[in-house]
C-alpha cells in the first residue's frame, strides 16, 4: 500500500490560494490519487481525484507530476469555511484496495 | 457523487450492551465497504473491509468477535459493537468503494459508552 506524507498543519488567510502537497513515493501503476476534506464529527468528503497531470473541478485543482510520486491540492481563494483536515489517499484504482489514511493536513484559515 | 448514509449519527449505550451501526449506499451498489474508527484529533484507522456475501477482513489488532460486520446485501453493511465498554467510545465511519470514482464516506457515528 502506498504510504502518504503530508504537512501536519498549514495556516492561511481568507482569499488566498492554498497548496497542500502530498508525497507518495511508492504509488502503484493502477493507483489513483484522491483528496478528502473532513470537518469535526463528520465523515470525509470527496474533493477531487486524479491519475496524472492536472484535474480541475468546481472546488479545487489537483496537480500530479509525471513521476506521480507526489501531488498538490490547490484551493483557490479559501474562506473560513475551508478550515478542515485534508487527506490525500492513494490506492482506489483497483477493487479491493484498502484505503489507508495518513495523518492529514490541518488547514486553518484566518480572517 | 455517490451517497453513503450511516445511521445512527449518535448513540449512547450502557457498558455491556451491544450497538449496531448501519451503512447504506443509497444510489449505487457497493460490493466493498470499509469501517473505520477515529479518536479525537487523530486520523481514521481502518478496522475492517467488508465484502458482500463473504466474511469481513479485519485489520491486525481489531477483535472480530467484538466488532461484528455483516454485508448481506449490495447496499447495506452493518457494524455491531458487542459488549461495549467505555474504551470503545469513538467516532465510527463507513465508506463504500465506487470504481472508478473513489470511496465515499458516511456521516459517521459518535458512540459513547457509559
Amino acid at each position: 500500500l502506498a504510504k502518504t506524507t503530508q504537512p501536519i498543519s498549514m495556516d492561511s488567510y481568507e482569499g488566498q490560494e492554498v497548496n497542500i502537497t502530498c508525497s507518495h513515493n511508492n504509488i502503484a501503476t493502477n493507483d489513483y490519487i484522491t483528496w478528502y476534506q473532513q470537518f469535526p464529527s463528520q465523515g470525509p468528503r470527496f474533493i477531487i481525484q486524479g491519475y496524472k497531470t492536472k484535474v480541475t473541478n468546481e472546488v479545487a485543482s489537483l496537480f500530479i507530476p509525471a513521476d506521480r510520486k507526489s501531488s498538490t491540492l490547490s484551493l483557490p481563494r479559501v474562506s473560513l469555511s475551508d478550515t478542515a483536515v485534508y487527506y490525500c489517499l492513494v490506492g482506489v484504482g483497483n477493487a479491493g484496495n484498502m484505503l489507508t489514511f495518513g495523518g492529514g493536513t490541518r488547514l486553518m484559515v484566518k480572517p | 457523487g455517490a451517497v453513503v448514509s450511516q445511521h445512527p449519527s449518535r448513540v449512547i449505550c450502557k457498558s455491556g450492551t451491544s450497538v449496531k451501526i448501519e451503512c447504506r449506499s443509497l444510489d449505487f451498489q457497493a460490493t466493498t465497504m470499509f469501517w473505520y474508527r477515529q479518536f479525537p484529533k487523530q486520523s481514521l484507522m481502518l478496522m475492517a473491509t467488508s465484502n458482500e456475501g463473504s466474511k469481513a477482513t479485519y485489520e491486525q489488532g481489531v477483535e472480530k468477535d467484538k466488532f461484528l460486520i455483516n454485508h448481506a446485501s449490495l447496499t447495506l453493511s452493518t457494524l455491531t459493537v458487542t459488549s461495549a465498554h467505555p474504551e470503545d467510545s469513538s467516532f465510527y465511519i463507513c465508506s463504500a468503494l465506487v470504481i472508478p470514482g473513489g470511496a465515499f464516506f458516511g456521516q459517521g457515528t459518535r458512540l459513547t459508552v457509559v
